[in-house]
């Protein structure tokens, strides 16, 4: 089984347009983050929820929303996107107390043309 | 100052030798510290947590310095099997960020 599983895989789409991705985890954990990883490789957090509240907000165009339906998912939606917005997107769960090892799903390959 | 700072490499070392990663980090509140791989076109793993003590895992053993604020990661005896990207993490103390350095590209050649 998946322990934390991201849809989709790959996404190609054009500028201007919104896309979602989600995420899910069967880990029985309570909080889940965004991150995303650019071209040169540096990941950086971009959003995190305990237990369906934000909880970590860094600065991010509003443009990228959120939506933590219940504490195994949190989804990323994207409005408007631009070409900057090319990356990966991974998604990541843990147990918030004691730092804990968080662990990271596939990935999603999001390209803007 | 970067948060965490990490020598992008790469390191090409061949089979069998010794290699060590730094990692600095500048908040000094930081509480905890993780060393994590991540395979070409793959997601980051945990390889280690590092304790304040130091700790070994096998073929790889991980310190902390928090006077210096550095942490840094041994591997011996490498295998080709290593290459990957290593991550140095720290996590911020009441934050609950976790802040990935950019990685240490490690190539372990034959």
């Amino acid at each position: 089984d998946t322990a934390v599983s991201q849809t989709p895989k790959y996404l190609v789409t054009q500028m201007g347009n919104d896309k979602s991705i989600k995420c899910e985890q069967n880990l029985g954990h309570d909080t889940m983050y965004w991150y995303k990883q650019d071209s040169k490789k540096f990941l950086k957090i971009m959003f995190s929820y305990n237990n369906k509240e934000l909880i970590i907000n860094e600065t991010v165009p509003n443009r990228f929303s959120p939506k933590s339906p219940d504490k195994a998912h949190l989804n990323l939606h994207i409005n408007s996107l631009e070409l900057g917005d090319s990356a990966v997107y991974f998604c990541a769960s843990s147990l918030l107390q004691d730092y804990n090892e968080q662990f990271f799903g596939p990935g999603t390959r999001l390209t803007v043309l | 100052r970067k948060e965490v700072e990490q020598d992008p490499g790469p390191f090409n070392v061949p089979e069998g030798a010794t290699v060590a990663f730094n990692c600095t980090y500048s908040n000094s509140a930081s509480q905890s510290f993780f060393w994590y791989r991540q395979d070409c076109r793959k997601e980051p793993k945990l390889l280690m947590s590092v304790y304040s003590s130091g700790n070994e895992d096998g073929r790889f053993t991980a310190q902390l310095n928090r006077a210096s604020q550095y942490i840094s990661l041994l591997i011996r005896d490498s295998k080709l099997s290593d290459s990957a990207t290593y991550l140095c993490v720290v996590a911020e103390t009441g934050t609950y960020k976790y802040i990935f350095g950019t990685g240490t590209r490690l190539k372990v050649l034959a």
